[in-house]
């Protein structure tokens, strides 16, 4: 069975880089069927996606976050990362990883949903 | 940038039937946006309910239907049980390698 487990500091300076960390197991992240991402969702707010990553190295960003996010993955550990540099009080969030399952032709990407969650981590902006 | 649009909120009687929906502000939702739905209980990851407008993910009951209603995606509870009382988001694909979430819609069962 597919687990997703996020990891990283749960308090984050301002102005600091927040960087997390997502350890999937029950799985393989090397795969063609499936982008990998984060999510999240400030306290009493809804969902936001933030990025994505494929097997490749290929990410897709949000664009209102894309200036400060960087997905990366680390296929020897079976982990993918993300990085949000610059964080202000308003990024402190519920920080959800997530599988992202694909169809894809040839590199233009159709049927898309996220079918497996992580429990989520909460960061906090705050000096 | 396209915003995704859901009711803030929606209450149905145990036993009823309800309609969410899921639009966008610039033209209308089709089935090439892939709507996908997800469930979320306070202090829970979200469950992913529906994919690809109106596929169930394994283990989701029947009494959760999609569909595409006029120009919005539509998630739709028949039955509805006191444990549907829920937040409820749509997320759609825009293409190029963009998901959008919906805003939410809180729904109470009373």
């Amino acid at each position: 069975q597919l687990q997703l487990q996020e990891s990283g500091p749960g308090l984050v300076k301002p102005s600091e880089t927040l960087s997390l960390t997502c350890t999937v197991s029950g799985g393989s992240i090397v795969s063609s069927i499936y982008y990998w991402g984060w999510i999240r969702q400030p306290p009493g707010k809804g969902l936001e996606w933030i990025g994505s990553i494929y097997y490749s190295g290929s990410t897709y960003y949000n664009p209102s976050l894309k200036s400060r996010v960087t997905i990366s993955g680390d296929t020897s550990k079976n982990q993918f990362s993300l990085k949000l540099s610059s964080v202000t009080a308003a990024d402190t969030a519920v920080y959800y990883c997530a599988r992202l399952s694909i169809t894809i032709f040839g590199v233009v990407i159709h049927e898309s949903w996220f079918d497996s969650w992580g429990q989520g981590t909460l960061v906090t902006v705050s000096s | 940038q396209t915003v995704v649009t859901q009711e803030p909120s929606f209450s149905v009687s145990p036993g009823g039937t309800v309609t969410l929906t899921c639009g966008v502000t610039s033209g209308s939702v089709s089935t090439y946006y892939y709507p996908s739905w997800y469930q979320q209980t306070p202090g829970q990851a979200p469950r992913t309910l529906i994919y690809s407008t109106n596929t169930r993910s394994s283990g989701v009951p029947d009494r959760f239907s999609g569909s595409i209603l006029g120009n919005k995606a539509a998630l739709t509870i028949t039955g509805a049980q006191a444990d549907d009382e829920s937040d409820y988001y749509c997320m759609l694909y825009m293409g190029s390698g963009i998901w959008v979430f919906g805003g939410g819609t809180k729904l109470t069962v009373l």
